[in-house]
């Protein structure tokens, strides 16, 4: 089985700031994370995935997350930022054996501010 | 590159009509999946094809039909829509299915069963 936990709903930032979405998971295997953004009445877009190695991984737009097995967690970070920013965010995750399902979070909302 | 599109954008039906979503990729992607989305609860796979002529049930596959016309294409079928049916529902693909691989979203068809 697996999950995934996205424990807060919405997140406010002000610009300028560095941002946290946060996401821990639940999986029998070797976990594959992923981070999607969701703007308004749009699908969703790849920003970053964690599959081997380096525990801090870099994606678009200046996002970057962190893997820590010990506390299962796969937080999505920015050090400053932007207005543009604000989307709803998804952390999902499969894992070897797991077949072709990518289990999704609830979502967060990001919602940055002047 | 159009990447993942789909048709159409929006629909209404009534109880108990039909209607069949399309989704077409031109990555040369293998793996097709389709999800549907609903408030605070993330995105749940109702069927997925792991290649050309195969396809098999996610999470949600009650009330739903699919085809995998070609490479490109694949569709989803509601065969009698229900209220319970309203939702947003995304079509994705990814080169390969395996857990590592990265899906990539359509824009999305919202649709409403009054």
């Amino acid at each position: 089985a697996q999950s995934v936990a996205q424990p807060e709903d919405q997140v406010n930032v002000a610009e300028g700031n560095p941002l946290t979405v946060k996401c821990t998971y639940s999986v029998s295997g070797n976990p594959y994370l992923f981070w999607y953004v969701q703007y308004p009445n749009r699908g969703l877009q790849f920003l970053l995935k964690y599959i081997t190695g380096d525990n801090l991984v870099k994606g678009s737009y200046g996002f970057e997350a962190e893997f820590n097995k010990s506390q299962t967690s796969f937080h999505l970070k920015k050090p400053s930022a932007l207005v543009s920013d604000s989307a709803l965010y998804f952390c999902a995750v499969r894992y070897t054996g797991g077949g072709n399902k990518l289990t999704f979070g609830t979502g967060t909302q990001l919602k940055v501010e002047l | 590159n159009a990447g993942v599109t789909q048709t159409p954008k929006f629909q209404v039906l009534k109880t108990g009509q039909s209607m069949t979503l399309q989704c077409a990729q031109d990555m040369n992607h293998n793996s097709m999946y389709w999800y549907r989305q609903d408030p605070g609860m993330g995105l749940r796979l109702i069927y997925y094809s792991a290649s050309e002529g195969t396809t098999d049930k996610g999470e949600v596959p009650n009330g739903y039909n699919v085809s995998r016309l070609n490479k490109r294409e694949f569709s989803l079928r509601l065969e009698s829509a229900a209220p319970s049916q309203t939702s947003v529902y995304f079509c994705a693909s990814s080169l390969i299915p395996g857990p590592q691989e990265t899906q990539y979203f359509g824009p999305g068809t919202r649709l409403l069963v009054l």
